[in-house]
């Protein structure tokens, strides 16, 4: 169990400039969340995967993030056209579960932290 | 929606003795999980402890225990005996069954002091 690793853990880009982060959950999670934190604020739930399937969208994810998990092992994150207000931390976590999701206890990365200049 | 409501941005104790988080929360779902998280400083973050709402008997791990007051949408952290390592942002947070919608509070910082 190497736990959840996410790529790469600093990112600084230009306004304007596509990124894109890479999470690796646990070996076996059939989860995957996506937050995004900003500084003195808690996560913001993003998106969440079971499998390969996108099964939530918040409204926060905006249509210039795609959040994508082909094949339900890693999962990449992208921004378009990225705006100052992207600067954040994006954590990513997985779970493993066959029942109810919410009851799952999420192992988190260490972040991906985003600067947009 | 959910919301989740920590009003205390910072806390301190001394080590060995006890502190306790506060956490208020607002549902409408029937059912819905509790959680607190530790987030050490530059480190990932781990969950401290669970309660899940069906549940009248509150959740207990080693020096961590909640009161969950599911009338008054309530449920604090007690930490007992604190060490140095518990040093940490913690942050309440709360999720539907099917695990679509999960809320975070905005973090309490604790502080042990030697």
């Amino acid at each position: 169990d190497t736990g959840v690793s996410q790529d790469p853990r600093h990112k600084i880009t230009k306004r304007g400039q596509n990124v894109t982060f890479r999470c690796d959950p646990i070996s076996e999670h059939n989860r995957l969340y996506w937050y995004r934190q900003t500084l003195g604020q808690g996560p913001e739930f993003l998106t969440y995967f079971q499998n390969e399937a996108q099964l939530e969208k918040s409204r926060l994810l905006s249509d210039r993030f795609s959040a994508e998990r082909p094949k339900g092992s890693f999962s990449t994150l992208e921004i378009q056209r990225t705006e100052q207000g992207d600067s954040a931390m994006y954590l990513c976590a997985s779970s493993y579960g066959r029942g109810l999701a919410g009851a799952d206890t999420q192992y988190f990365g260490p972040g991906t932290r985003l600067t947009v200049l | 929606a959910q919301t989740v409501t920590q009003s205390q941005p910072e806390m301190s104790v001394q080590e060995a003795e006890t502190v306790t988080l506060s956490c208020t929360y607002d549902t409408s779902e029937s059912d819905y999980y509790l959680f607190w998280y530790k987030q050490p400083p530059s480190r990932q973050m781990i969950l401290v402890i669970r309660q899940e709402a069906y549940k009248q008997q509150n959740a207990t791990e080693n020096r961590f225990s909640v009161n969950f007051q599911k009338a008054a949408k309530s449920f604090s952290l007690k930490i007992s005996d604190s060490q140095l390592g518990d040093a940490a942002m913690y942050f309440c947070a709360s999720a539907s069954p099917t695990g679509n919608q999960f809320y975070f509070g905005t973090g309490t910082s604790l502080t042990v002091i030697p």
